[in-house]
């Protein structure tokens, strides 16, 4: 079976930094280009980050522009986004996601003093 | 940014009803590669969106045949025949022609 589970959310204070991991099982990660979202209530889903299969072609979302890093190691089949200068509406529910196909279960980032 | 509309907002339906959910683009999502990058997702509370349909029509591993996509260029819906109760939630639509992928605003579908 196919499974992306995500990893490190948590609460933390505005202008805090967290790295969260996804792995991956069940098809050859660096086979497939992957891609980091969230989704708020007010909001709603949210791409965040665009890496290729072997990490040199990456793309961001004007709103995590600077602030967040997106990485793989396909020798661990994980792939991570590093989240630095956090602000209040990064408040959300992160998830890895291949292209289309299939997504993790999420990890619920709070950012709040 | 490649905008999605979908309507409506919500929709209640009967078991055994059929529904149906509307989705625009403001671009076509037609590729050079003559693919329509358009799909449509099923999320229950709780859960993480699941793909129902990709490239318009094309119906995702396991999904249910009551689940059907149509649609072109800008235009696209998604048909559920026979409605059932785990059918319930919110329904995306989404364009993977360019990035940012983007989606639609959501459809809550409740089963009467």
């Amino acid at each position: 079976d196919v499974q992306l589970e995500e990893s490190g959310g948590g609460l933390v204070q505005p202008g805090g930094s967290l790295r969260l991991s996804c792995a991956v099982s069940g098809f050859t990660f660096r086979d497939f280009t992957m891609n980091w979202l969230r989704q708020t209530p007010g909001k709603g889903l949210e791409w965040l980050a665009y890496i290729d299969k072997t990490g040199e072609i990456i793309y961001y979302a004007d709103s995590v522009q600077g602030r967040f890093t997106v990485s793989r190691d396909n020798a661990r089949d994980t792939l991570y986004l590093h989240m630095d200068d956090l602000r209040v509406e990064d408040t959300a529910i992160y998830y890895c996601a291949t292209w289309s196909d299939y997504w993790g279960q999420g990890t619920r980032v709070t950012v709040s003093s | 940014d490649i905008m999605m509309t979908q309507s409506p907002l919500s929709l209640s339906v009967a078991p055994g009803q059929a529904a149906s959910i509307s989705c625009k683009s403001d671009e076509s999502l037609l590729k050079s590669d003559g693919k329509t990058y358009l799909y449509w997702y099923h999320q229950r509370p709780g859960q993480s969106p699941q793909l129902l349909i990709y490239e318009v029509s094309g119906r995702f591993f396991g999904v249910s045949d009551r689940f059907s996509g149509s649609g072109s260029a800008t235009e696209f819906t998604l048909h559920i025949s026979r409605v059932e109760a785990e059918d319930a939630g919110v329904y995306y639509c989404m364009q993977g022609r360019k990035l940012p992928l983007t989606f639609g605003g959501g459809t809550r579908l409740e089963i009467k």
